[in-house]
């Protein structure tokens, strides 16, 4: 067990609608990360906070945004689906912004129809 | 930009086989590097890390080195065993500035070890 939470672990949707991710850090971790994990793209970084701010930004979507809010969970929100959403996404934490291991979360499976 | 080339096989091993799982790099700076595995149904965990050229990463009985000049981080067991089936991920952080963290991963190698 890593200490890094995600819900819902798995979730069907269909094409169109918005869905939130969920992720609590570890305990004391200030800096949490959004990976998305395809068949096709393998593991990708989506974005990154660190105590509230955005801190790096990767291949992530217009149609998709995460917040990190003043208790350090953070949520990632999909919108507009579409069937080539459909991944695993990994949050992941690490105490600082650079130089820490990155715990990750067993992940939330998403599934678009 | 930075990227990360590993063996992406299926790879399939008899118990206390040896195994190599090769894994290339290119990044700009001093990267670290890791490999990550993620077993059937789970995250993903840190196997071993090294931070610097020449640093040696271990756990679990598998070992990695950090070769600059190849710019490789091959991953080693010298026996593994059927619990060690899970998929392996080779990773990079660029490790520059202090202010970004992300990893790049390469597209992980599949590991089956049969009994």
């Amino acid at each position: 067990d890593s200490g890094v939470t995600q819900t819902p672990k798995h979730l069907i949707t269909a094409t169109g609608q918005r869905v939130t991710l969920r992720c609590s850090p570890r305990s004391g971790d200030l800096s949490v990360y959004w990976y998305q994990q395809s068949l096709d793209q393998g593991l990708q970084f989506l974005i990154q906070y660190y105590n509230g701010e955005e801190r790096a930004k990767g291949n992530i979507l217009e149609r998709f945004s995460a917040q990190q809010f003043p208790d350090l969970h953070s949520e990632l929100n999909l919108s507009s689906l579409e069937l080539g959403d459909s991944a695993l996404y990994f949050c992941a934490s690490s105490h600082s912004a650079s130089g820490n291991t990155i715990y990750f979360g067993e992940g939330s499976w998403l599934t678009v129809v | 930009g930075n990227s990360v080339t590993q063996m992406e096989g299926p790879v399939t091993l008899s118990e206390e086989a040896f195994l190599t799982i090769n894994c290339t790099y290119t990044a700009t700076g001093y990267p670290s590097l890791f490999w990550y595995v993620q077993y059937p149904g789970e995250g993903l965990q840190l196997l071993l890390k090294a931070t610097k050229a020449d640093d040696k990463g271990s756990n679990k009985g598998f070992e990695a080195t950090y070769r600059k000049e190849t710019t490789s981080f091959h991953l080693e067991k010298g026996s593994v065993q059927v619990s060690d089936s899970a998929v392996y991920f080779c990773a990079l952080s660029d490790g520059g500035g202090g202010s970004n963290y992300k990893l790049t991963f390469g597209k992980g190698t599949l590991l089956t070890v049969n009994p």
